[in-house]
């Protein structure tokens, strides 16, 4: 059984470029959510998708956007990168029915902006 | 706004040492509460959680956690620690509403245990 899958493990990215992160969640699950995790922080959830739609958005600008496919698969888009955005981003997956509310994390991408 | 609060950033124990991390949350209404762990070099899983009933809870590991409402605090506990559970341990809340939402999660305490 194939957990959540994040592709790329690392990237780097200049200033000002534009950038897109993928996630596919762990079998059986529907929702996606995505978390940025700077060094030495804790997760902080940037928004979540369920039913190809956005459920519950962060504290997060416009800049980050995200889609959520039909296969329940999902990618996070982050616009006019800026040095602040170098961080972890995180790809949590869950059954939205389901009343455990445990989410399952991938391993992240590792993102640097130059 | 909810916030979740971890008091100690590292923490340094021997082995068979036991251990308590704390964490406190700001929030007024019901809550449901999560002790996440991330391994050196692995993704962050699932240590323990509480949603409702004994504020006493187990999880993996011969972790256990307690529920203080009064006192807003999750504290986690184990009574001798390994070397193995060397990680960064993080605690979340997310409210009564939003089951399944938005994770709230605290800064992290670095756990390091020497053998």
């Amino acid at each position: 059984d194939a957990g959540v899958t994040q592709s790329p493990t690392h990237l780097i990215k200049t200033r000002g470029q534009q950038v897109t992160l993928r996630c596919s969640p762990k079998s059986g699950h529907d929702t996606v959510s995505w978390y940025q995790q700077a060094l030495g922080q804790g997760p902080q959830f940037i928004f979540q998708y369920y039913e190809e739609e956005e459920r519950q958005r962060g504290n997060f600008p416009d800049r980050f956007s995200g889609h959520q496919f039909p296969n329940y698969s999902s990618e996070l888009n982050v616009n006019a990168l800026l040095l602040g955005d170098s961080a972890l981003y995180l790809c949590a997956s869950s059954f939205y029915p389901d009343h455990s509310y445990e989410q399952y994390f991938g391993p992240g991408t590792r993102l640097t902006v130059t | 706004a909810q916030s979740v609060s971890q008091h100690n950033h590292h923490v340094i124990l021997s082995e068979a040492a036991s251990l308590e991390l704390g964490c406190n949350y700001s929030y007024g209404g019901t809550v449901n509460l999560f002790w996440y762990v991330q391994y050196p070099g692995q993704h962050l899983q699932l240590l323990l959680k509480y949603f409702s009933g004994d504020p006493l809870v187990k999880g993996i590991k011969g972790f256990e956690a307690e529920f203080i409402k009064s006192k807003f605090s999750f504290n986690l506990r184990k009574p001798s620690v390994q070397w193995s559970d060397t990680a960064e341990y993080f605690c979340a809340v997310t409210s009564e509403g939003n089951q399944g939402g938005k994770l709230i999660f605290g800064q992290g305490t670095e756990l390091s245990v020497k053998p």
